[in-house]
């Protein structure tokens, strides 16, 4: 049973760019959340797609837009790219309790995005 | 707003027990723990839900008071493989808020 995978493990991009991180789920989960992780912090909520839409976002700016395929698989992109940006990006996968709350959640082993 | 994690960092001899707080302003649905070893991803240990229903590991046991808004996380009989950050995760309206974490270190 293959867990969550992303791609690329790392990036570098310079400030201004743009940038695609990709996600494919747990086999059989159809939630997908995105996560941003500082060095030193815990996971801060981006965003949640489930059924193709954005379902709920945290507090990170338009610069920060994804997207979900009918297989689940998701994508994060970061326009405009700053400094700041640099961090760990987690992808966590899930099967919706049907507004019941978030079930499990399983991370991804991350992209590790460095901007300069 | 982030749940707040006592102890912020512990260190531990094998065998010893230890508890790792989560104390949340807002009335919660659930509260999750999760590990991440240094470099990795977080692992899921245990998610408990408002109504009493847990989910998890079997060496790993906490509790979750809803009218406090607060979770503990018991670590017992501690092993070297117990190292790591600990995050609990709180859920509200479905989303989970992440906690500063609380660094474990097991020496021999």
């Amino acid at each position: 049973d293959a867990g969550v995978t992303q791609s690329p493990t790392h990036l570098i991009k310079t400030r201004g760019q743009q940038v695609t991180l990709r996600c494919s789920p747990k086999s059989g989960h159809d939630t997908v959340s995105w996560y941003q992780q500082a060095l030193g912090q815990g996971p801060q909520f981006i965003f949640q797609y489930y059924e193709e839409e954005e379902r709920q976002r945290g507090n990170f700016p338009d610069r920060f837009s994804g997207h979900q395929f009918p297989n689940y698989s998701s994508e994060l992109n970061v326009n405009a790219l700053l400094l700041g940006d640099s961090a760990l990006y987690l992808c966590a996968s899930s099967l919706r309790r049907g507004g019941l709350g978030t079930d499990t959640q399983y991370f991804g082993p991350g992209t590790r995005l460095t901007v300069l | 707003q982030q749940p707040v994690q006592s102890p912020q960092a512990v260190i531990l001899r094998e065998g010893e027990d230890a508890v790792i707080n989560c104390s949340s302003s807002k009335a919660l649905y659930s509260v999750h723990w999760y590990r991440q070893k240094h470099g990795e991803a977080p692992v899921f240990l245990m998610i408990l839900l408002k109504g009493g229903e847990q989910k998890g590991h079997e060496k790993i046991s906490a509790s979750f008071n809803e009218k406090k808004q607060q979770s503990s996380l018991y670590l017992t009989a501690s092993q070297l493989s117990y190292s790591g950050t600990y995050f609990c995760g709180t859920e509200s309206n479905e989303k989970l808020t992440f906690g500063t974490g609380t660094r474990l270190t097991i020496i021999p």
